[in-house]
């Protein structure tokens, strides 16, 4: 099956510096990204759609200053979280959606990375 | 507005006992419902899906009906397992959207031998 893989797995960070989260789909080309925010036993929030080659679109209320993303080829997105503070403190989730209708027995399925725990202190 | 209620958990059930986790929706126009699991340590993965009314989708003995008279997608299994321990998302495609998904906020489920 498509596997996507999320780099790192936790990081713990100063307030006030910068963190990038990388998610890559390991065996298949995604022309499409999403990344999510996840609080502590709530649901899922979507954040931005990243399109390689293109810029990402944001949700509203999402700062795309703060949260910035690159999808600069098709297996590889990275989410840089800018001048973090402890607000920011959440579980990052990206998923990758297959180009065109392939995805096994779920055609245009998103992938989902395991996540990045960030904690700024 | 549009959004996904899924029932609240933890939900602790004895193996081979039957399941439900209820789940509804709210949207307009008839969006494709998911749900997905998330196993301990891993990521999300899509367990089933439907794409439109009176479709039932199943994956490895779970079932899920779409229901537009109730605006419901409950997913039921008729035994459960210990390997079926895991965090289950109920989600709908925004309509008109680039298969966005919008979810629920999980349920988590034991099971016990």
């Amino acid at each position: 099956g498509a596997v996507v893989s999320q780099h790192p797995s936790r990081v713990i960070c100063k307030s006030g510096t910068s963190v990038k989260i990388e998610c890559r789909s390991l065996d298949f080309q995604a022309t499409t990204m999403f990344w999510y925010r996840q609080f502590p036993k709530q649901s899922l929030m979507l954040m931005a759609t990243s399109n390689e080659g293109s810029k990402a679109t944001y949700e509203q209320g999402v700062e795309k200053d703060k949260f910035l993303i690159n999808h600069a080829s098709l297996t590889l997105s990275t989410l840089t979280v800018t001048s973090a503070h402890p607000e920011d403190s959440s579980f990052y989730i990206c998923s990758a959606r297959v180009a065109g209708l392939a995805g096994g027995p779920f055609p245009g399925e998103q992938f989902f990375g395991p996540g990045t725990r960030l904690t700024v202190l | 507005g549009n959004s996904v209620t899924q029932m609240e958990g933890p939900v602790t059930l004895s193996e081979e006992a039957f399941l439900t986790i209820n789940c509804t929706y709210t949207a307009t126009g008839y969006p494709s419902l998911f749900w997905y699991v998330q196993y301990p340590g891993e990521g999300l993965q899509l367990l089933l899906k439907a794409t439109k009314a009176d479709d039932k989708g199943s994956n490895k003995g779970f079932e899920a009906t779409y229901r537009k008279e109730t605006t419901s997608f409950h997913l039921e299994k008729g035994s459960v397992q210990v390997s079926d321990s895991a965090v289950y998302f109920c989600a709908r495609e925004e309509v008109g959207g680039a298969q966005k998904l919008v979810f629920g906020q999980g349920t988590r489920l034991t099971i016990n031998p």
